[in-house]
């Protein structure tokens, strides 16, 4: 299985501090996805890092894959309440006629304390 | 364009009736996936469609569960009967971005 497991599974910190959530998973991949998951609500994809990238930013997240450790981090820099979600990694797989489809973590449930 | 669009958001059913859920795509993309979410077993595929055409079933769990694609812009999720441990959230989702807001169903 290709399943990415995070880690660790919950985390909680004081708002303003960075928050790092870590993603190992177990065979090649061709790119490797972080989403967000606010409680009741559906999954909002936030970065892909591709298998030939090492490091990723969009905004306050900064992701980084290690391909040789099968490892990928996601860092968020000056955390706020509202990144107070649950982050899945998940990772790719090649079906069947090319098409795509993603094998996910179990998740951090991240909770930022004001 | 208002997102993937699912309904209902939620459904409560007793056990051995008939559920069908809804997904009405963003257009314009080609893979189609539903996804089903417990606290036990976290996120599972359950099946993809790409071009409307089923491709990958076998993370659908049982016969009781069957999905079709009839056209672009509808896809439906069927399980019957339905049994207590089907009760999940179960979310569509276009390509590997574009989630829908899930639907939450509950089988008593």
């Amino acid at each position: 299985s290709q399943q990415g497991e995070e880690d660790p599974q919950a985390l909680s910190i004081q708002e303003g501090e960075n928050a790092t959530m870590n993603c190992s998973y177990k065979t090649s991949i061709n790119n490797l996805q972080w989403y967000r998951q606010n409680s009741g609500r559906g999954l909002v994809h936030l970065i892909l890092i591709r298998s030939n990238e090492r490091e990723k930013h969009s905004g306050r997240l900064r992701v980084t894959l290690d391909t040789s450790k099968k490892s990928s981090s996601l860092l968020i820099t000056a955390s706020r309440a509202a990144d107070t979600a649950s982050y899945f990694c998940a990772t790719d797989a090649r079906g069947i006629q090319g098409a795509q489809k993603l094998v996910f973590g179990q998740g951090t449930r991240l909770t930022i304390n004001p | 364009d208002a997102g993937v669009i699912q309904s209902p958001r939620h459904e409560v059913t007793e056990m051995g009736q008939e559920v069908t859920l809804r997904c009405k795509p963003i257009s314009g993309h080609n893979s189609l996936f539903w996804y089903r979410q417990t606290m036990m077993r976290g996120l599972e595929l359950l099946i993809y469609f790409n071009n409307n055409v089923p491709i990958d079933d076998s993370g659908m769990p049982e016969d009781r569960f069957s999905a079709k694609m009839p056209n672009a812009s509808f896809s439906t999720l069927k399980i019957q009967p339905s049994e207590p441990r089907d009760s999940a959230v179960y979310f569509c989702a276009v390509d590997e971005q574009f989630f829908g807001p899930g639907t939450r169903l509950t089988v008593l």
